[in-house]
């Protein structure tokens, strides 16, 4: 069985600085994937970032970045630059390979202020 | 990019009434769509998986009765809670991969009330 944990139920950043939200991941799989998905308040579920196990290089996508230590099993997500519409839940996931599902953690309510 | 409709976003329902929710992928083939069920300020609880044309597989201690799946089609997946309770009253999202779609899309959800 996968599992994914978040231990940071909330977190606090001032505008313009940048956060860490942590993820750790147990898995048996040798090839996995790990997801970031942005919840705000209204409910969608948005993609930001994928990382491989294989990649060799650290995903990023504009502002997001995820700094994988694969032999840690940690996937945390960087945000820099936060803004104000960056207050949402933020969910970690790992994708079963050999069932095509995901499997999420608990979140991290992310407070954005100015 | 892709995109997944789910209607309705909101629904209020009277106890022991049926409900259907319906996801669509509007610019993909979704092979595979799963359903999930959020309590507030928890996370998502993955319900079922189908692929289209067959049946669904329902995770352990999720009630295959109450809540039906059907993925007639390549674009369209509905999820029907019959006889709803108020213990029902949840966050519903869908989400769908296939063809010409890496990842995952979701949903926009569906708040379901139950009174």
């Amino acid at each position: 069985a996968q599992k994914i944990t978040q231990t940071q139920p909330g977190m606090f950043v001032q505008e313009k600085e940048a956060v860490t939200l942590d993820c750790t991941y147990d898995t048996s799989d040798p090839s996995y994937g790990l997801f970031w998905y942005k919840q705000p308040s209204s409910g969608e579920m948005i993609f930001l970032i994928y990382q491989g196990s294989y990649d060799q290089q650290n995903a990023t996508e504009g502002r997001y970045s995820l700094n994988f230590q694969k032999a840690r099993k940690s996937a945390n997500l960087v945000i820099s630059a936060s803004q104000l519409g960056d207050s949402a839940m933020y969910f970690c996931a790992i994708e079963n390979s050999g069932y095509s599902t995901l499997t999420f953690g608990k979140g991290t309510m992310l407070l954005v202020s100015p | 990019g892709a995109v997944v409709s789910q209607h309705p976003s909101r629904v209020i329902c009277k106890s022991g009434t049926s409900v259907k929710i319906e996801c669509r992928s509007l610019d993909f083939q979704a092979t595979t769509m799963f359903w999930y069920r959020q309590f507030p300020k928890k996370s998502l609880m993955l319900m079922a998986t189908s692929n289209e044309g067959s049946k669904a597989t329902y995770e352990q201690g999720v009630e295959k009765d109450k809540f039906l799946i059907n993925h007639a089609s390549l674009t369209l997946s509905t999820l029907t809670v019959t006889s709803a309770h108020p213990e029902d009253s949840s966050f519903y999202i869908c989400s769908a991969n296939g063809q010409g779609n890496y990842g995952y899309t979701f949903g926009s959800g569906t708040r379901l009330t139950v009174v």
